[in-house]
C-alpha cells in the first residue's frame, strides 16, 4: 500500500519566519493530497489540500506544493505566528481499486513559534 | 449540525473488559474511519468503511470489530481489552475520496 513519510518531526522558528514541511508518497496512483493541523487537546482540522493535477496552492499564509514526477509535496507557512504552533499532518488518498478514498498519514510535526 | 461525535470523551478499562466507542455523524456522509493516535506515531487506520453495510481493515485492525449498519453510525468494539490498546481514538468521516475528512473530538482510552 501507500507510505507516507514526514520530515522534520518536530521544528521550531521565530515569530516571523517561514516553516516548511515535506513529505514524500511511495503510489503514483496517489492524487489528494491533504494538510492536517492538530492543537493541543484538539482534534485533527483540515487546513489546506491539493490534487494531482495542480502543482500549488495558496490560502493567505498557507501554500502547498505537489511534485509528481518525484513523488513530495510540502507545506509552506510564511509570518508564522504563535497561534501556529501545532502538530501538523500530511496525507496522501488513492482514488483508484480496494483501497479508494483511503488517507494515508504522516507521522506528524510538532511546529512551535517562539514568540 | 453537530458534525462527528464521538463518546465517551475518556474511558478507563480493565484488561480482558470490552466496550464500544460510538460514534455518529450528521452530515450524510459515505466515508467513515477509525484511527488511534499514539506519541510518534501519527494517525494509523483501524478500520474503515465507504458505505453502509460494507467494511473493511486498515493498518491496525487487530483486537477491533468494526459494524455499519446505518450511514450514520459507525461503532468500535474493542474485544478484550489490552494494555496495548491505551491510546487516543478519533472516528473520522467525508464525503467521498478525494474530500475533506472530518474528525471527532477523540476518546482517550487507557486500559489498566
Amino acid at each position: 500500500g501507500e507510505n507516507v513519510e514526514q520530515h522534520p518531526s518536530t521544528l521550531s522558528v521565530q515569530e516571523g519566519d517561514s516553516a516548511v514541511i515535506k513529505c514524500t508518497y511511495s503510489d503514483s496512483a496517489s492524487n489528494y493530497f491533504p494538510w492536517y493541523k492538530q492543537e493541543l487537546g484538539k482534534r485533527p482540522q483540515l487546513i489546506i489540500d491539493i490534487r494531482s493535477n495542480v502543482g500549488e496552492k495558496k490560502d493567505q499564509r498557507i501554500a502547498v506544493t505537489l511534485n509528481k514526477t518525484a513523488k513530495h509535496f510540502s507545506l509552506h507557512i510564511t509570518e508564522t505566528q504563535p497561534e501556529d504552533s501545532a502538530v501538523y499532518f500530511c496525507a496522501a488518498s488513492i482514488d483508484r481499486g480496494s483501497t479508494l478514498g483511503r488517507l494515508y498519514f504522516g507521522r506528524g510535526t510538532q511546529l512551535t513559534v517562539w514568540p | 449540525n453537530a458534525g462527528v461525535t464521538q463518546t465517551p470523551k475518556f474511558q478507563v478499562l480493565k484488561t480482558g473488559q470490552s466496550m464500544t466507542l460510538q460514534c455518529a455523524q450528521d452530515m450524510n456522509h459515505e466515508y467513515m474511519s477509525w484511527y488511534r493516535q499514539d506519541p510518534g506515531m501519527g494517525l494509523r487506520l483501524i478500520h474503515y468503511s465507504v458505505g453502509a453495510g460494507i467494511t473493511d481493515q486498515g493498518e491496525v485492525p487487530n483486537g477491533y470489530n468494526v459494524s455499519r449498519s446505518t450511514t450514520e453510525d459507525f461503532p468500535l468494539r474493542l474485544l478484550s481489552a489490552a494494555p496495548s490498546q491505551t491510546s487516543v481514538y478519533f472516528c473520522a468521516s467525508s464525503y467521498g475520496a478525494g474530500t475533506e475528512a472530518f474528525f471527532g473530538q477523540g476518546t482517550r482510552l487507557t486500559v489498566v
